[in-house]
């Protein structure tokens, strides 16, 4: 149980085209889902706190018409990262939040912007 | 001062070896603590989380927390290569926010 799965694993865009990843939760409903960035060799930073139904909260530094987020329904969310240049690119993971506060991760998805 | 403090290794030991992983947090506050586990180019896979002080057993894993201290532990018995991986602590702030340790990467050498 407590499956997350990402889509695209793999994306390469053209420098100011939009990218959108979608982020599921398989076998559970999510009122909350994460979405966080992840640079080689470091842990993860949390970009963005989505709860279905509403708008996301930001983390502080995170341009948030920049990065997207919706959150649909209790199993799906998607960031769109707009305009999209070569420093976007990186490894970006979704995470959905279970019964006892512990959260569930994606397989992550890597954008490369060139 | 960090809120979650966590040596970053690298951390290299011979298979069948018993592993120890720690963490230090600031905040006494905090009352839920998980352990990840990152494999290359994947996302951090859940293995333990504890709410309160003491030990949790999972298999080969065991999960510690010393609250007077601010100092969680994860213990790997009889390690495995397949274990290689990068270990992260991660502590509950808030209701929702999971703030974590820096991952400690574990090489597990045959």
């Amino acid at each position: 149980g407590a499956v997350v799965s990402q889509h695209p694993s793999r994306v390469i865009c053209k420098s100011g085209t939009s990218v959108k990843i979608e982020c599921r939760s398989l076998d559970f409903q999510a009122t909350t889902m994460f979405w966080y960035r992840q640079f080689p060799k470091q842990s993860l930073m949390l970009m963005a706190t989505s709860n279905e139904g509403s708008k996301a909260t930001y983390e502080q530094g995170v341009e948030k018409d920049k990065f997207l987020i919706n959150h649909a329904s209790l199993t799906l969310s998607t960031l769109t990262v707009t305009s999209a240049h070569p420093e976007d690119s990186s490894f970006y993971i979704c995470s959905a939040s279970g019964l006892f506060y512990e959260q569930y991760f994606g397989p992550g998805t890597r954008l490369t912007v060139t | 001062q960090k809120e979650v403090e966590q040596d970053p290794g690298p951390l290299s030991v011979p298979e069948g070896a018993i592993v120890s992983l720690n963490c230090t947090y600031s905040n006494s506050a905090f009352q839920y603590f998980m352990w990840y586990r990152q494999y290359s180019r994947k996302g951090p896979e859940l293995l333990m989380y504890t709410y309160s002080s003491g030990n949790k057993e999972d298999g080969r894993f065991t999960a510690q927390v010393d609250k007077s201290s601010k100092y969680i532990s994860l213990f790997i018995r009889d390690s495995q290569p397949s274990d290689s991986a990068t270990y992260l602590c991660a502590i509950l702030q808030g209701a929702q926010k999971l703030v974590f340790g820096q991952g400690t990467r574990l090489t597990i050498n045959p």
